[in-house]
């Protein structure tokens, strides 16, 4: 098993220029996380899915950033202008859905740095 | 609402020293709980889970959690650290609905 894929690992950019992050979750899994992490917020929960479905994006900081999940198998968080404020780890994780029991497996991440 | 505290945000041992890492969940009801560790530059991955059973729960590396319903804790425990379990740990817990709601981590740095 792959486990869940992200791509780029790193990414670095000027303010101002769009940025897509992508994740290819573990295969069968049905819930899809997407997380930022910061030495100064720690682990900040963005926006997650349920079988593509957006189900809560209340982390979502601002009108720059957006997620999709046009199929099981694929997501993306963009930020479009992206600024220096956004540079982060993104985390993207995935669960089956349905048993609270079941754990999330995180992807290696990648690091955004916005110049 | 679910939410998870640990109370330490550092924690500075030695080599061969006893570590408890102490975590608090607020929900009523039955509850999942984690601990997640993440390596320098690295993800974060599943150290050791309950959702049923014996209380005492045993994870890879020689760490162990304890469920407490009466208190509401679920501290992280291992009797003696190596300098390779620098790290930080995440509490985490889900209680309904799909989310898991993580701690704000405790940094753990071991002293060779």
């Amino acid at each position: 098993d792959a486990g869940v894929i992200q791509s780029p690992r790193h990414e670095v950019t000027e303010m101002g220029q769009e940025v897509t992050l992508r994740c290819k979750p573990i295969s069968g899994h049905n819930s899809l996380f997407w997380y930022r992490q910061t030495m100064m917020r720690g682990l900040e929960l963005l926006i997650y899915f349920n079988n593509n479905v957006p189900i809560d994006d209340s982390g979502m900081p601002e009108d720059r950033f957006s997620a999709k999940m046009p199929n099981a198998s694929f997501s993306t968080l963009k930020i479009q202008p992206s600024e220096p404020r956004d540079s982060a780890v993104y985390f993207c994780a995935s669960r089956i859905a349905g048993g609270t029991y079941n754990e999330q497996f995180f992807g290696p991440g990648t690091r955004l740095t916005v110049l | 609402a679910q939410s998870v505290s640990q109370h330490n945000h550092h924690v500075i041992l030695s080599e061969a020293a006893s570590l408890e890492l102490g975590c608090n969940y607020s929900y009523g009801g039955t509850v999942n709980l984690f601990w997640y560790v993440q390596y320098p530059g690295q993800h974060l991955q599943l150290l050791l889970k309950y959702f049923s059973g014996d209380p005492l729960v045993k994870g890879i590396k020689g760490f162990e959690a304890e469920f407490i319903k009466s208190k509401f804790s679920f501290n992280l425990r291992k009797p003696s650290v190596q300098w390779s379990d620098t790290a930080e740990y995440f509490c985490a817990v889900n209680a309904r609905d799909d989310k898991i709601i993580f701690g704000k981590g405790t940094r753990l740095h071991i002293l060779p």
